[in-house]
């Protein structure tokens, strides 16, 4: 059972344009959500995160929205570039403290020139 | 500021060995989490580690184990290795306590053939 779902495995998006990548999630214990990115041979890489009690987070480029009442939440980045390509997890958290992160598949972002 | 390290980088082992992945934190945190990529999948949680104890594992089965150090380095250990524990191994490093972000490796690409 997949707790948390990205549901298109790739997307491509021209150069300059708006990147959104969208997460659903199903356990509605999760408070803490956060965006990782990876490129191939490196690990994942922490990119931005939300909390449940707010509905926005921007830093830079990107920028993060949560619906809790849809448990949805998306990734926009605005303007997209070349190197913004890679493969992009949504995780998610308790509050139990095992620190437990759920990711979801992953959706690999193509930057097209 | 060091980030998280791991070795080795790739490893290839055969069906019924036992295998030591090591990993080192990122200087100033204490908490040690482990994950398995498999191709295609996100990372899945394996266990966590605080105060060189397990603080809370996922589904995996116990010939999986680990060990945190006093230098809050970490070992995952594999026994048994089966064809289907092929994946990307990858150790993660927080502070606990703080925001539950977690900075990872670049991973251990294990090959049981």
């Amino acid at each position: 059972d997949q707790q948390v779902k990205q549901n298109s495995p790739s997307l491509s998006v021209q150069e300059g344009r708006i990147s959104i990548l969208n997460c659903d999630y199903t356990n509605s214990m999760f408070d803490y959500f956060l965006w990782y990115k990876k490129y191939p041979a490196e690990g994942p890489t922490f990119l931005i995160s939300i909390s449940s009690i707010k509905d926005k987070n921007e830093d830079g480029r990107f920028t993060v929205f949560l619906n809790k009442s849809a448990k949805h939440l998306s990734l926009h980045i605005v303007p997209s570039q070349p190197g913004d390509s890679a493969v992009y997890f949504c995780a998610a958290s308790a509050p139990n403290r095992d620190d437990k992160i759920i990711f979801g598949k992953g959706t690999r972002l193509h930057i097209l020139p | 500021e060091t980030g998280v390290t791991q070795s080795p980088t790739h490893l290839i082992k055969t069906r019924g060995q036992q295998v030591t992945l090591r990993c080192s934190s990122q200087s100033g945190h204490n908490t040690v989490s482990w994950y398995q990529q498999a191709l295609g999948q996100g990372p899945q949680f394996i266990f966590q580690y605080y105060r060189e104890e397990e603080n809370g594992r996922g589904n995996f089965p116990p010939r999986f184990s680990g060990l945190q150090f006093p230098n809050y380095s970490s070992e995952l250990n594999v026994n048994a290795l089966e064809l289907d524990d092929s994946a990307l191994y990858l150790c993660a490093s927080s502070f606990w306590q703080g925001e539950n972000i977690q900075y990872f490796g670049a991973g251990t690409r294990l090959s049981v053939l």
